[in-house]
């Protein structure tokens, strides 16, 4: 079985400062790995995705993700977060083998000015 | 480009009523999928559909139906609805028929049910 595990319920950064949201695996052969953001009242949009290749991947608004096998972790980061970075961030894996992605309860992050 | 369109945004039902949760998509994408969002555990896949003709339960398929009408729309059927069921619903697209591809979803804006 798939999933993922997103181990912090809440973030909080200062603009201008990294930040880091946790994200930990666990699939049966290698994982198709993604993160999604969603602002309030919106739906999902789409940050990166890692399938294969260079383990640091780069998304959307300046995010970035660092893929780790032997930790099972893909946690995504910024070098310097904004206020507008404020939003629910969620993890999610699909087997090679499966449909559909399964999803981490997400992660609040709020950016304080 | 409308991308992925769900019709209603917001409905209030009574318990043991039914409804149908309309999803279309401007995409030509190949896979559909219903979620349901609640507080404290993120997305679950209620049901999927691969291709146009195919419907697969996923993690938390009791108490609905789905039908995949065309390529374009996929519905979510709540026969007798239930407090349970008060949620968010989101209707996504992917492009992927097949896991090979990267299986990027794209989303709804949701639609709000809360059964009385």
């Amino acid at each position: 079985a798939q999933s993922v595990a997103q181990p912090e319920d809440q973030v909080n950064v200062a603009e201008g400062n990294p930040l880091t949201v946790k994200c930990t695996y666990s699939v049966s052969g290698n994982p198709y790995l993604f993160w999604y953001v969603q602002y309030p009242n919106r739906g999902l949009q789409f940050l990166l995705k890692y399938i294969t290749g260079d383990n640091l991947v780069k998304g959307s608004y300046g995010f970035e993700a660092e893929f780790n096998k032997s930790q099972t972790s893909f946690h995504l980061k910024k070098p310097s977060a904004l206020v507008s970075d404020s939003a629910l961030y969620f993890c999610a894996v699909r087997e090679n083998s499966g449909y559909a992605l399964n999803f981490g309860k997400g992660t609040s992050l709020l950016v304080t000015p | 480009n409308a991308g992925v369109t769900q019709t209603p945004k917001f409905q209030v039902l009574k318990t043991g009523q039914s409804m149908t949760l309309q999803c279309a998509q401007d995409m030509n994408h190949n896979s559909m999928y219903w979620y349901r969002q609640d507080p404290g555990m993120g997305l679950r896949l209620i049901y999927y559909s691969a291709s146009e003709g195919t419907t697969d339960k996923g993690e938390v398929p009791n108490g609905y139906n789905v039908s995949r009408l065309n390529k374009r729309e996929f519905s979510l059927r709540l026969e007798s609805a239930a407090p349970s069921q008060t949620s968010v619903y989101f209707c996504a697209s992917s492009e992927a028929r097949l896991a090979a591809n990267t299986g990027e979803l794209f989303f709804g804006e949701g639609s709000r049910l809360t059964v009385l």
